[in-house]
């Protein structure tokens, strides 16, 4: 299994500012996703962050709010742009093998803006 | 868009009791994927079961799978108040890659 870690665990943001979270992986894989669960929610598919290219944005998201990174086959970065309360969220990504292969989870980092 | 369905929304138990938790979804997948989420946290892993499996067995876990009807159930044997948590279920998404997950079952076992 692989494990996944996120910074910041948590932060407090005040509107129309800026946040990078990362994700970082121990060790290579070949997916790697940002979900978005909104409180008492389940969780959302922002996009898959392709190595090298361009990420994959699912309907109702897009780059110029969610910018995305992913520089290696263990590094992730998801931006959350000229933020608004209601993307106060917790933010996870996981990373996993093609699609017979498990998915592994981040912590997650729990974001709210005032 | 939301795959699969869990039920019940919410679930009360005591220790030592069995809990079952029952997902449904709508398209034909390739695997199916069980999660837990303790109070906000991150998602631990439980167990996939792929399309061409009916049943599979983790510790105090077992899954089955009937893709004729399209549901899934967890059930938890002999719960402990560690267990109490939501439980998600997820499967692969039109590529193949990503998951969709339903809306979850929390869980509560009281000692």
């Amino acid at each position: 299994s692989a494990v996944i870690s996120q910074k910041p665990s948590r932060d407090i943001c005040q509107r129309g500012t800026s946040l990078t979270i990362q994700c970082q992986v121990d060790s290579q894989v070949t997916m790697m996703f940002w979900y978005r669960q909104q409180p008492g929610q389940s969780l959302t598919l922002i996009a898959t962050a392709n190595q090298g290219s361009e990420a994959t944005y699912e309907s109702g998201f897009v780059i110029d709010k969610f910018p995305i990174s992913r520089p290696n086959l263990t590094f992730s970065t998801l931006t959350v742009s000229n933020m608004s309360p209601e993307d106060s969220s917790i933010y996870l990504c996981s990373g996993g093998g093609s699609y017979y292969n498990e998915q592994f989870f981040g912590p997650g980092t729990r974001l709210t803006v005032l | 868009s939301q795959q699969g369905e869990e039920d019940p929304q919410a679930l009360s138990i005591q220790e030592g009791e069995n809990a079952t938790m029952n997902c449904s979804y709508k398209t034909s997948i390739n695997n199916l994927q069980w999660y837990r989420q303790n109070s906000g946290r991150g998602l631990v892993h439980l167990i996939l079961i792929r399309s061409n499996e009916r049943e599979k067995h983790s510790g105090r876990l077992r899954v089955t799978l009937d893709t004729s009807k399209k549901s899934s159930s967890l059930l938890i044997t002999a719960s402990r108040a560690a267990d109490t948590a939501s439980y998600f279920c997820a499967t692969d998404n039109q590529a193949g890659t990503a998951l969709i997950f339903g809306k979850g079952t929390t869980l509560s076992v009281s000692s």
